[in-house]
């Protein structure tokens, strides 16, 4: 069955603290794989897109990495601000459809 | 520009009552999704329009859930008969065409007393 698991469902950074959250995903054929953020009460915000093995984006503090299994999105001397929750998206081939993990949910303390 | 905009924000309702959901995609985009999502949970699929297209509806969970889609713009997301477990946030997403990210709106809170 088509899964992405997303870990850790939550992590406390202090201020400047880096780390990374980890997205793997079991599917037939990688369409593409969509980094999103959500703040509570609000939609998801588009983060970043990955399609092939070895692709890196980046975006002020955030990096998004892709492996043939997994992605990683690296947080480099995080503030408050980028508290929020972290959601990983995956496109499989044969489908417009995405599955979503169920988030990373992370507190940077200042 | 106008996001994606969704109404109402919020919705409270009777078990067994109907209710409409609303969603006003990104002019000019032609892929959009429909999607739940509870407390603590990921999103989950519910449909999926691209244009003129059939719409993708095998994440509906039950009959008493359908959308449409009118000329290609505003849809709306039914809800028959409510039940408890209904309650959750409704979002609706849209793309300039299928494969490209999703631009989400802020979603109806729906809660069934």
């Amino acid at each position: 069955e088509d899964q992405v698991t997303q870990s850790p469902e939550a992590l406390r950074l202090q201020e400047g603290e880096s780390s990374s959250l980890n997205c793997s995903y079991t599917v037939s054929g990688l369409r593409g794989l969509f980094w999103y953020r959500q703040d509570p009460g609000k939609g998801p915000e588009f983060l970043f897109t990955l399609y092939s093995a070895g692709e890196e984006k980046e975006k002020e503090r955030l990096k998004a990495t892709l492996t043939k299994k997994e992605s990683f999105l690296h947080i480099t001397a995080p503030k408050p601000e980028d508290s929020a929750t972290y959601l990983c998206a995956v496109q499989y081939s044969g489908t417009y459809k995405y599955i979503f993990g169920t988030g990373t949910r992370l507190k940077v303390l200042a | 520009g106008a996001g994606v905009s969704q109404s109402p924000s919020n919705k409270v309702t009777e078990k067994g009552k109907d209710v409409e959901l609303r969603c006003d995609p990104i002019s000019g985009h032609t892929a959009l999704y429909w999607y739940r999502q509870s407390l603590g949970q990921g999103l989950e699929f519910l449909i999926y329009f691209q244009g003129n297209s059939a719409p993708d509806k095998s994440g509906l969970p039950s009959d008493r859930f359908s959308a449409e889609r009118t000329g290609g713009s505003v849809s709306t997301l039914t809800i028959q008969r409510t039940q408890q477990e209904d309650s959750a946030v409704y979002l609706c997403a849209s793309s300039p065409t299928r494969g490209q990210p999703q631009h989400f709106g802020d979603g109806t809170r729906l809660s069934i007393l």
